[in-house]
């Protein structure tokens, strides 16, 4: 393991269920962010939080809800999701939100909507 | 905000060949620029990095350049081997602007 670690690895999930994802990271970072992972296309920004604050909130549908409870954990709510949800769901933390430190991804949710 | 192009999209070399992927940005004050490496069912991993003050950097068989005034930077596979093989992503990010825009990657295929 890298450091950051997310549960579950794959998740099969109704448009009307509720479900969460987890993120965590053991690198000492206070940076974790949110990227969406689509099939031909670039890793799209979601959520960005910097010392458990949210700083960026890519226009992303209210269906996703990004939760921090500490530096070291980040979750993502997610609610009545359309097929077109589905994705990689990747997590990733830096050192610090800026200074232009490179990231630590973990290896995913594999996410499918039905 | 930051735009970043990268091409090609999927490339074939012979094995021991070399391998060029290139990436243009659109934010002059970009200034920090990683490459990634992502393996099938793998997570995305930083195999090399440059920041704006310095125009090449080289890690055994890789390298990366970077041209501020054009505002492109290329990463280079020397004798390529079969277990590079992957999808590879370059990025940009300002000082400060707390995201890294990526680009679409590129698929490398090392012949054998």
């Amino acid at each position: 393991e890298t450091g950051v670690t997310q549960t579950p690895r794959h998740l099969v999930m109704g448009m009307t269920n509720k479900k969460s994802l987890k993120c965590e990271q053991h690198l000492g970072h206070n940076a974790m962010y949110w990227y969406k992972q689509s099939a031909k296309k670039p890793l799209e920004l979601m959520f960005v939080y910097s010392l458990e604050e949210r700083v960026e909130n890519n226009s992303v549908p209210s269906r996703f809800s990004p939760e921090c409870p500490n530096s070291s954990h980040l979750f993502l709510h997610l609610h009545t999701l359309q097929p077109e949800d589905s994705a990689l769901y990747l997590c990733a933390s830096s050192q610090s939100p800026t200074g232009n430190y490179g990231y630590t991804f973990g290896s995913g949710t594999r996410l499918t909507v039905v | 905000g930051e735009n970043v192009e990268q091409h090609p999209s999927t490339l074939s070399v012979q094995e021991g060949d070399s391998a060029v992927i290139k990436c243009t940005y659109s934010d002059s004050a970009s200034n920090y620029f990683p490459w990634y490496k992502q393996e099938l069912g793998k997570r995305p991993q930083l195999i090399i990095d440059i920041r704006s003050n310095v125009g090449e950097k080289k890690d055994q068989r890789i390298a990366v350049t970077l041209n501020k005034t054009a505002k492109h930077f290329s990463l280079h596979i020397t004798e390529t081997q079969p277990e590079d093989s992957a999808v590879y992503f370059c990025a940009a990010e300002g000082f400060g602007n707390e995201k890294l825009t990526f680009g679409t990657g590129t698929r490398l295929t090392i012949i054998p």
